[in-house]
């Protein structure tokens, strides 16, 4: 099975700040990368899939790269609608496999 | 708008049963996988199962093979998953989801909570 692991497990950020997690995946998975936001008590909401492709309705201020193993979710302005927690998954092959999560919070 | 809604979450003890369902509506729904994903309280997202747009493939995660089962009914626009044997463990939110693609949920439910616990 692949693991995803993100990295940092959890921080804290200003509003403003420019913001980057990082997602590896244990093997390749080409571009089959998908990030989600969840806030407390909410369904996880879809931001980016195919790795860098922004979800419509989806603010430009988010945005995602890389391929293979390596992948980045970019937030170039935080708002104070994005404290949130963060879950990169991999859709290249059975099990589906989400990261642990990156908790996003106010500094 | 598609919307998708489960029910059937509640209290169940150890060793018993319960069967979750998810309505949907906004899409036509025979022409999409669906996928049932949990997350226990405080925890991440874990995908649980899915199921191919006829029914005719499945896949789960290999803590819920054997005790699991998904099925749907394009009739109804309706998913299910029935969970036999309930441990501790399986406490969680459960959401049902559309998927764009196999093993992709995109569209999520709000979720339906299940409790095990004696």
């Amino acid at each position: 099975a692949i693991r995803m692991t993100q990295s940092p497990s959890s921080f804290s950020a200003s509003t403003g700040d420019r913001v980057t997690i990082t997602c590896r995946a244990s093997q390749g998975i080409s571009s089959y990368l998908a990030w989600y936001q969840q806030k407390p008590g909410k369904a996880p909401k879809l931001l980016i899939y195919a790795a860098s492709t922004l979800q419509s309705g989806v603010p430009s201020r988010f945005s995602g790269s890389g391929s293979g193993t390596d992948f980045t979710l970019t937030i170039s302005c935080l708002q104070s609608e994005d404290f949130a927690t963060y879950y990169c998954q991999q859709y290249y092959s059975y099990p589906p496999a989400f990261g642990q999560g990156t908790k996003v919070e106010i500094k | 708008e598609v919307q998708l809604v489960e029910s059937g979450g509640g209290l169940v003890q150890p060793g018993g049963s319960l069967r979750l369902s998810c309505a949907a509506s906004g899409f036509t729904f025979s022409s999409y996988w669906m996928s049932w994903v949990r997350q226990a309280p405080g925890k991440g997202l874990e995908w649980v199962a899915n199921i191919k747009q006829d029914g005719s493939e499945k896949y789960y995660v290999d803590s819920v093979k054997g005790r699991f089962t998904i099925s749907r009914d394009n009739a109804k626009n309706s998913l299910y998953l029935q969970m036999n044997s309930l441990r501790a463990e399986d406490t969680a939110v459960y959401y049902c989801a559309r998927d764009w693609t196999i093993y992709f949920p995109a569209n999520w439910g709000q979720g339906t909570l299940v409790t095990v616990s004696s």
